[in-house]
């Protein structure tokens, strides 16, 4: 059974910071990692997506590195923002099925 | 392109009462998914469909749960006789099948309280 790890659950930083956050899988035989962010109450946000092909994605400030073998996978912000303040959630699937399993989240705050 | 739809946003009932949720996927987009989200937790997959199919079900489906998209458009979740560990965020989901494969989008989501 696939299960998703997200390290830590919550993290706090200054504005300007540049940070990384950390989701481990445990069946390396993925399909898609998908990062996604959370905010309060409200419904989730498509982040970045790698196939399983792929080692990593960018998309502004954001990159996404994916490593199969060790079953790792880290989102890279640049230089962190107040509106960047939400929770971060990683998702993974595999061959044969369509449904995204999800780590726990991490809660990220960043500070003016 | 319009985003995920979903309606209500927020139903409080009375425990043992039936309630639907409505999804509404982005148009182009066959693939449609439900989830449900409980505090401090990520979502959990409940059901998906491939056009009017319904392909996947979770174990956590329950009897008491039903899910349709009859002419492959929008989708409903029924619960009926609702239990208070119903309480959660209904999240539904949908992707294509050509071109960007499995990206899935989300609606707002439908908040249960059961009373």
């Amino acid at each position: 059974k696939q299960e998703v790890t997200q390290i830590p659950a919550a993290l706090s930083v200054p504005e300007g910071e540049n940070l990384v956050l950390n989701c481990s899988f445990t069946d390396s035989a993925i399909y898609n990692l998908q990062w996604f962010r959370q905010d309060p109450g409200k419904g989730l946000t498509s982040l970045l997506l790698i196939q399983s092909s792929q080692r990593e994605q960018t998309s502004g400030r954001l990159n996404a590195s994916l490593d199969k073998s060790s079953g790792r996978s880290t989102l890279y912000i640049a230089a962190s923002q107040p509106g960047d303040s939400a929770t971060y959630l990683c998702a993974v699937t595999q061959g044969g099925s369509e449904k995204l399993v999800f780590g726990k989240g991490t809660k990220l705050t960043v500070n003016p | 392109d319009t985003g995920v739809s979903q309606d209500p946003r927020h139903k409080i009932t009375k425990r043992g009462q039936n309630v639907t949720f409505r999804c509404d996927p982005i148009s182009e987009h066959n693939r449609l998914y439900w989830y449900r989200q409980t505090l401090g937790q990520g979502p959990e997959f409940l059901t998906y469909f491939q056009n009017e199919a319904q392909l996947e079900k979770s174990r956590l489906l329950s009897d008491r749960f039903s899910a349709e998209r009859p002419k492959g458009s929008f989708s409903t979740l029924e619960i009926q006789r609702t239990e208070q560990g119903d309480s959660a965020m209904y999240l539904c989901a949908s992707s294509r099948t050509s071109g960007r494969i499995g990206e899935q989008f989300f609606g707002p989501g439908t908040r249960l309280t059961v009373l």
